[in-house]
């Protein structure tokens, strides 16, 4: 079946360093893409979001990309900050949004 | 506050019980959403609103599953008759726009914590 995935469930990165977050999806009919934050105990936050016609967009401190030759995207965080610890979700949407599993982010200070 | 309010945060039911979740959504939002989200999983769809409209409830695992939104705004998910497999946390989102797809940025409430023992 259809299915929006991630390839690494832990991602731990020094201070300061940047992180990548990447994410794989199955429906290649999917036309809108999401990444969402959430924190322990709390909802989903919406971070950043990406239309199948770009295959960039950035916002503050992070970057999204979109390869849907090998149906791939990637959240990149820059100069990631202690405030950034949480499980990222990508969503694919295109009849309803659908998430993956996530990825954890740890911060190491 | 002007989020998505959602309660109780944490219910705690004998497996048996009904229990039922509330949420009041963002003020105006037209679309209103719950998913439900096991322990280390993702969230996963369980029924969509716009307005007062069920438009769809294929998520739902059971038929003891029932979410209703009379008025368009407040929605209760209802969950009866409850077993330990239905301990998860109950997340609502809603948005401004009509219409799943492609919806944009969903705002989501902190959730409902089910605990069924």
């Amino acid at each position: 079946g259809e299915s929006v995935g991630l390839h690494l469930p832990t991602l731990s990165v020094q201070e300061g360093d940047n992180s990548i977050i990447n994410c794989a999806y199955s429906n290649s009919a999917s036309d809108y893409f999401i990444w969402y934050k959430q924190e322990s105990g709390k909802g989903p936050q919406f971070i950043i979001d990406i239309r199948s016609n770009m295959d960039k967009r950035q916002g503050q401190r992070v970057t999204v990309l979109l390869n849907k030759t090998v149906k791939h995207l990637s959240l990149q965080i820059a100069a990631t900050q202690p405030g950034d610890s949480a499980v990222y979700f990508c969503a694919e949407n295109s009849v309803k949004l659908t998430f993956g599993t996530g990825t954890r982010l740890t911060i190491i200070p | 506050g002007a989020g998505v309010s959602q309660s109780p945060r944490y219910k705690v039911a004998k497996r048996g019980q009904d229990v039922a979740l509330r949420c009041d959504p963002i003020s105006g939002h037209v679309s209103l959403f719950w998913y439900q989200q096991a322990l280390g999983q993702g969230p996963e769809f369980l029924t969509y609103f716009q307005n007062e409209a069920q438009l769809d409830k294929s998520g739902l695992p059971s038929d003891r599953f029932f979410a209703e939104r009379p008025e368009g705004s407040v929605s209760t998910l209802k969950i009866q008759r409850t077993q330990q497999e239905d301990s998860a946390v109950y997340l609502c989102a809603s948005s401004p726009h009509g219409g799943q797809a492609n919806t944009g940025e969903l705002f989501f409430g902190e959730g409902s914590r089910l605990t069924v023992l």
